[in-house]
C-alpha cells in the first residue's frame, strides 16, 4: 500500500442497506477525513478525525457515522443508505491537519 | 456563514496564461490551499499560501491577499493536460479546510 486507499471503487447499492467504506493509509498521518463531492458543489466534510480514537462531526453529517480504532483505518459507515447519499465519496488524511491533505481514489456510490 | 467563490468554468488556449480567482469570506485564517483535480480522479496538492504575495512553483504560481480575501492561481503556458477542475480551499479558525466548488478550466488547441 503506497499512501491513502479506498475500497470499494465503486458500489451499487439498495435503499434501506448498510454499507460501510474503507479507508486505509499508510503515512501515519494522524488526522483523517471524509468528503462527498457533489456536481456543482465543493467537498464537503462529513466526518473527521484529528487522532486515533477520536472522531468529529463535519458539515453533512447525517446518516454517516465512523470510528478511528487505530492511526491506519477510518471506515465510513451508511447505516441506512437513502438515494441523497449518492456521491463520490473521497477519504483524505493530512500530517497535523494544518498540511496539505492527501485523497483516496475515491468511491463512487449509487444508491437506488 | 462561510464562502468560497470561484468561477464554474474558464477556457484558455494552448500555450497561453490563465488566472483562476477565488474570494473567500471565511471564521478565521490559517493557510490557502490551491488543488488540481483531473476528471474521475483524486484532488491533488498545488499551492499553499499563508502569507500575502507570490508563490511561484514551476509553471504555476499562487497569489494571496488575506486583506482582500482574495487569491488567484496562475497557470502559464498552458498544456493540454492542463485541463482539469482547479480547487480553492481555505484552512478556517478550527483548522477545518473549507472548500470551494471549484473551477474546470478547458484548454483548446
Amino acid at each position: 500500500i503506497a499512501g491513502i486507499t479506498q475500497a470499494p471503487t465503486s458500489q451499487i447499492l439498495a435503499a434501506g442497506r448498510r454499507m460501510t467504506l474503507r479507508c486505509t493509509q499508510d503515512m501515519r498521518h494522524n488526522a483523517m477525513y471524509w468528503y462527498r463531492q457533489d456536481l456543482g458543489l465543493g467537498l464537503r466534510l462529513i466526518h473527521y478525525s484529528n487522532t486515533a480514537g477520536t472522531t468529529g462531526k463535519g458539515e453533512v453529517p447525517d446518516g454517516y457515522s465512523v470510528s478511528r480504532a487505530n492511526t491506519d483505518d477510518f471506515p465510513l459507515t451508511l447505516a441506512s443508505a437513502v438515494p441523497s447519499q449518492t456521491s463520490v465519496y473521497f477519504c483524505a488524511s493530512s500530517d497535523s491537519g494544518q498540511g496539505e491533505a492527501f485523497f483516496g481514489q475515491g468511491t463512487r456510490l449509487t444508491v437506488v | 456563514g462561510q464562502n468560497i467563490d470561484q468561477p464554474t468554468e474558464m477556457t484558455a488556449t494552448e500555450g497561453a496564461i490563465v488566472q483562476i480567482n477565488c474570494t473567500y469570506q471565511t471564521s478565521g485564517f490559517n493557510g490557502l490551499f490551491w488543488y488540481q483535480q483531473h476528471a474521475g480522479e483524486a484532488p491533488t496538492f498545488l499551492s499553499y499560501n499563508v502569507l500575502d504575495g507570490l508563490e511561484e512553483k514551476g509553471r504555476f504560481s499562487s497569489f494571496l491577499s488575506r486583506s482582500k480575501g482574495y487569491s488567484y492561481l496562475l497557470l502559464k503556458e498552458l498544456q493540454m493536460k492542463d485541463s482539469a477542475s482547479y480547487l480553492c480551499a481555505v484552512l478556517d479558525s478550527n483548522y477545518q479546510l473549507i472548500w470551494g466548488a471549484g473551477t474546470k478550466l478547458i484548454i483548446k488547441p
